[in-house]
């Protein structure tokens, strides 16, 4: 059981716009920021979205973060098959002492 | 090219200890926070372990606190983690990852553990 609540699947056309979502708490999301990481299968996961909504270098402005209370958001816009991955949203959780994921979410681009 | 390399996986019985290394280059180790995260066969990613740029500072995940012990040496440019009474469950990829920005940024190809009789 993750503390942070992720959908475990999520599935779109090419071309078209995707959300997946993060539900966290207070002493997590709600008091700290969110880092959003894309993970192919039997590769390491790689850094999409820091600071809530901030992209490193290198990472296409498809990619969007935002955050909201105690939920964060990571957008997806033109899908490519190329997307299809999983993606998690992690934090730091002020109570645990404690780095926090979610459980992940598979992305399918159909 | 920044890059970590992470080394010391194996098989291993329960109750049994090994020790994982992890090699930093192309960036000032002694200056950044590193963390261990794992992942096991077909599951999400967990977070393991902290270390301050200094080690003065330490965190565990509840699930390896007392069993798992990190460390760092800033001359060698090298992040280490020594697991004692290993579990079945602690079965897992486990990746060596700079911390910057409140975020995981970069992260080695990771090692495998297998603890298995």
């Amino acid at each position: 059981q993750s503390v942070l609540t992720q959908p475990p699947s999520v599935s779109a056309a090419p071309g078209q716009k995707v959300t997946i979502s993060c539900s966290g708490s207070r002493s997590n999301i709600g008091d700290n920021s969110v880092s959003w990481y894309q993970q192919f299968p039997g590769t390491a996961p790689k850094l999409l979205i820091y600071d809530n909504h901030q992209r490193p270098s290198g990472i296409p402005d498809r990619f969007s973060g935002s955050k909201s209370g105690t939920s964060a958001t990571l957008g997806i816009t033109g899908l490519q098959t190329g997307d299809e991955a999983d993606y998690y949203c992690g934090t730091w959780d002020s109570s645990l002492s404690a780095g926090v994921f979610g459980g992940g979410t598979k992305l399918t681009v159909l | 090219e920044v890059q970590l390399v992470e080394s010391g996986g194996d098989l291993v019985q329960p109750g049994g200890s090994l020790r994982l290394s992890c090699e930093a280059s192309e960036f000032t180790f002694s200056s950044f926070y590193m963390n261990w995260v794992r992942q096991a066969p077909g599951k999400g990613l967990e977070w393991v372990s902290y270390i301050s740029s200094s080690s003065r500072i330490t965190f565990y995940a509840d699930s390896v606190k007392g069993r798992f012990t990190i460390s760092r040496d800033n001359a060698k440019k090298s992040l280490y983690l020594q697991m004692n009474s290993l579990r079945v469950e602690d079965t897992a990829v486990y990746y060596c990852v700079r911390r910057e920005y409140d975020a995981f940024d970069v992260w080695g190809q990771g090692t495998l553990v297998t603890v298995s009789s």
